[in-house]
């Protein structure tokens, strides 16, 4: 159980463009995702918090306008990457978790490549 | 900024052998948790440990944690080659919100 579906798995986009990402819990209601960045061998980046129903949380650093997050279900998140350039091009990787104390589950991340 | 360091940074062992990571943090907790990625892919929970346990076991793995030193260590005993991911611990803090913080994460090789 408590699986989370990540998709697309991999996308290349060109300079300029928008990617959506989605996150999906599949067999669970998740009321809080977090969507991670992740650089090659490094560890994961918290970019923001996403609440069902509420406007999400980002971190220090992200900018909301650029990396836009709709969570407008329990079982749906989405992380929209705008007006895409070089620099942003990364693993990004999303969580959910059932309630407060309760472990992350993790989907399989997405390898964005802007060219 | 990143509360857990990990140590060490990379480990390469024979199959067979014990695996020890260590993770230390710099501020309380209220839960401690281990997570696997293998490359390319999502991390997986291994364990939780709250700040009032000091050891826990799953199968071949066992955590523990030293709230006074912050720090906590995870042993895989018995590797096998497909225990070779990264490892990383992640720290909830003890108030506030529940924002997990990751470690820097130790790269395993399992040397079959």
């Amino acid at each position: 159980g408590a699986v989370v579906s990540q998709h697309p798995s991999r996308v290349i986009c060109k300079s300029g463009t928008s990617v959506k990402i989605e996150c999906r819990s599949l067999d669970f209601q998740a009321t809080t995702m977090f969507w991670y960045r992740q650089f090659p061998k490094q560890s994961l980046m918290l970019m923001a918090t996403s609440n069902e129903g509420s406007k999400a949380t980002y971190e220090q650093g992200v900018e909301k306008d650029k990396f836009l997050i709709n969570h407008a279900s329990l079982t749906l998140s989405t992380l929209t990457v705008t007006s895409a350039h070089p620099e942003d091009s990364s693993f990004y990787i999303c969580s959910a978790r059932m309630g407060p104390g309760s472990p992350l589950h993790f989907g399989n991340g997405t390898r964005l490549t802007v060219t | 900024s990143q509360q857990g360091e990990e140590d060490p940074q990379a480990l390469s062992i024979q199959e067979g052998e014990n695996a020890t990571m260590n993770c230390s943090y710099k501020t309380s907790i209220n839960n401690l948790q281990w997570y696997r990625q293998n490359s390319g892919r999502g991390l997986v929970h291994l364990i939780l440990i709250r700040s009032n346990e000091r050891e826990k076991h799953s199968g071949r793995l066992r955590v523990t944690l030293d709230t006074s030193k912050k720090s906590s260590s995870l042993l895989i005993t018995a590797s096998r080659a497909a225990d070779t991911a990264s490892y990383f611990c992640a720290t909830v803090p003890n108030f506030g919100n529940e924002k997990l913080t990751f470690g820097t994460g130790t790269r395993l090789t399992i040397i079959p």
